[in-house]
């Protein structure tokens, strides 16, 4: 089984509505984030969580919401899809002291 | 702010070429440079990681060098296959564990 998951896979909504994009991890570790990618363009920071009572803005926060439900468990919401949301999600994991991030497979979404 | 750029965008090679790889970065208060390989529907992941005070990391046929004074590192893949055609993304972190990734540089290898 994958250390990270993320659900959906893929998800195509309409402008307006309300998307949960979740994340969940097996590798115990404390620190996880949340990018965006947009074609041809790097991975983007939307927001990272140090453990269950740290949330933290990352570069492009605004229109996104994050709730850290349990260390295993990171949700990114979209409160009002909007179609320049369009791009591809990804939930990364790390531990403190230099290690590397370990992402999760992504999450394609289309906003019509 | 940090900003991370690739060169070249796009690279399309025969098999059993040697190859770079370039990245480079604007602010060298930096605490690592990683590399990262990107194929399509499975996400990123890691393939070197170079700490500040180091100069390179090797892993099989890659090689990635640090220069942290000049701002930049390269990737060096030996004898390229065709299974290595993915997309390569540089990335430094800064304070917080913060990573600021590149635009990659998509690798062809044809067979």
């Amino acid at each position: 089984d994958a250390d990270v998951t993320q659900t959906p896979r893929n998800r195509i909504t309409k402008t307006g509505k309300r998307i949960m994009l979740e994340c969940s991890q097996t590798k115990g570790h404390d620190r996880m984030y949340w990018y965006r990618q947009d074609p041809g363009l790097g991975l983007q920071l939307i927001y990272y969580s140090f453990d269950v009572k740290d949330i933290n803005k990352g570069e492009i926060s605004d229109g996104y919401s994050v709730s850290r439900q349990a260390q295993a468990k990171f949700s990114l919401s979209l409160e009002s899809a909007i179609p320049n949301q369009t791009a591809l999600y990804f939930c990364a994991t790390s531990e403190p002291g230099g290690d590397t991030q370990y992402f999760g497979p992504g999450t394609r979404l289309t906003v019509l | 702010k940090q900003e991370v750029t690739q060169i070249p965008a796009a690279l399309s090679v025969p098999e059993g070429e040697n190859l770079v790889l370039n990245c480079s970065f604007t602010d060298s208060a930096i605490y690592n440079l990683q590399w990262f390989r990107q194929d399509p529907g499975k996400g990123l992941t890691s393939l070197l990681l170079i700490q500040s005070s180091q100069r390179e990391q090797t892993s099989g046929r890659l090689n990635a060098s640090l220069d942290k004074s000049s701002g930049r590192s390269t990737l060096y893949i030996a004898a390229s296959q065709p299974g290595d055609s993915a997309t390569y993304l540089c990335a430094v972190e800064t304070s917080g564990s913060r990573l600021t990734f590149g635009e990659g540089t998509q690798l062809t290898v044809n067979p």
